[in-house]
This record gives C-alpha cells, sequence and structure tokens, in this order.
C-alpha cells in the first residue's frame, strides 16, 4: 500500500537542540515537500527537492535544512537557529511536472521545551 | 503579501443543506487550483481541482467553480454530511511550478 511516513508522530525536545523529522515515501515520485502549519494559518512551505541531491528554498527556509540522498526520502533538520520550531509538519510527494496533486504525510508534531 | 485568501475561518452548515467555501487570489500567473480537506492531526488529503481553461469541474458532492476574472473559486459541497466537517484549504499552483501556495484555511462544521 503505498503512500508517505511521517515520523515520529509528536516528537519533543529541548531548547537548543537540532532535531530531525523523518519522510520516506514509497510512491516513487520524483519532487517531495516540507511545510509548516501553525493556528490559523495555511501551510508554508520550507523546502522541497524535485529530483535526488537537488532541493531548493520555500518561503521560511531559515533555520531548517534537509538532504536528498534517495529519492523515496526526504529529511528535515530543525536547528537551533529556528526561532519558533513548535509547530505541526507536513511532508508532501508528487511526481515531477504533472498535474498530479501532492500527496500529505499525516505529519509530525514538534513541541519544544 | 498573502496570495491565496481565505476570507472565512469558520461556517456552520445544517446536515443536508449546501456547503460554500469561498477563496481568492492575486497571482494572475496561477493556472491550477485545488481544494484539500484535513482532519486534526492529520495530513491534507486531495478533493478535487481545475484548471484555469475550466470554469466548473464536478465530482460526486463536490463541484469547484473559478472565476478568473474576479480571481476567485469555490467549493460547493451537497449534500452536506457530518463527515465533511474539517478545515478546508484551497491551493494554487503557476504554469511549469510545481510548488503550491496554501490560504489560511476554512473549518466546515456540518450540523445533525
Amino acid at each position: 500500500d503505498g503512500g508517505i511516513t511521517q515520523s515520529p508522530k509528536y516528537l519533543f525536545r529541548k531548547e537548543g537542540q537540532n532535531v530531525t523529522l523523518s519522510c520516506e515515501q514509497n510512491l516513487n515520485h520524483d519532487a517531495m515537500y516540507w511545510y509548516r502549519q501553525d493556528p490559523g494559518q495555511g501551510l508554508r512551505l520550507i523546502y522541497y527537492s524535485q529530483i535526488v541531491n537537488d532541493f531548493q528554498k520555500g518561503d521560511i527556509a531559515e533555520g531548517y535544512s534537509v538532504s536528498r540522498e534517495k529519492k523515496e526520502s526526504f529529511p528535515l533538520t530543525v536547528t537551533s537557529a529556528q526561532k519558533n520550531p513548535t509547530a505541526f509538519y507536513l511532508c508532501a510527494s508528487t511526481p515531477f511536472y504533472s498535474n498530479q496533486p501532492q500527496h500529505f504525510g499525516d505529519g509530525t508534531r514538534l513541541s519544544i521545551l | 503579501d498573502q496570495q491565496v485568501k481565505q476570507n472565512s475561518p469558520s461556517l456552520s452548515v445544517q446536515e443536508g443543506r449546501i456547503s460554500i467555501l469561498n477563496c481568492d487570489y492575486t497571482n494572475s500567473m496561477f493556472d491550477y487550483f485545488l481544494w484539500y480537506k484535513k482532519y486534526p492531526a492529520e495530513g491534507p488529503t486531495f478533493l478535487i481541482s481545475i484548471s484555469s481553461i475550466k470554469d466548473k469541474n464536478e465530482d460526486g458532492r463536490f463541484t469547484v467553480f473559478l472565476n478568473k476574472s474576479a480571481k476567485h473559486l469555490s467549493l460547493h459541497i451537497v449534500p452536506s454530511q457530518p463527515g465533511d466537517s474539517a478545515v478546508y484549504f484551497c491551493a494554487a499552483r503557476g504554469a511549469g511550478n510545481e510548488k503550491l501556495t496554501f490560504g489560511t484555511g476554512t473549518r466546515l462544521t456540518i450540523i445533525p
């Protein structure tokens, strides 16, 4: 059964620590995306990657980093430089340059203690 | 600069009646529009989309209307069912651009 798996569902970290959120897809999609959702706001794009070993900054990339070493994996690291990291993080994927909609994982809620 | 706007944060509709969710956009380069439905603590799920070459697209109980001159789209759900209670996001994309721009969402509550 194909889909996008985000883990863990809930994550707690102390202030000042880096934390990495996992996103894996078995849909054979080329492009992958990371979004952040805050209460009362839409989804805002953090980073996206259209092919392996290549990625671009989205609208709110400061304080975040990504890697794309494998087609099926796109981990997001929330660094200590991110001033307000507590949020709901969503990963999505889509075939490259298609009119197919983005498919989303179920998200990771990150809370900084 | 909010390029995609959903001006109603919430909407309540009686079960069986029509739900109409609205979305406005400012970027004339957008040519593909989507609606997503989201339950709490889950990822959004795709509902329906429309290309700018059309003004209407229908899929079962869901119909999306696009008015390009007004830069406005709407999602109609009829008849509304309790399972439709969720947050609905509209999103837009420019030609040849993979990036989606999302609105802030409208929370729809269906009253039994």
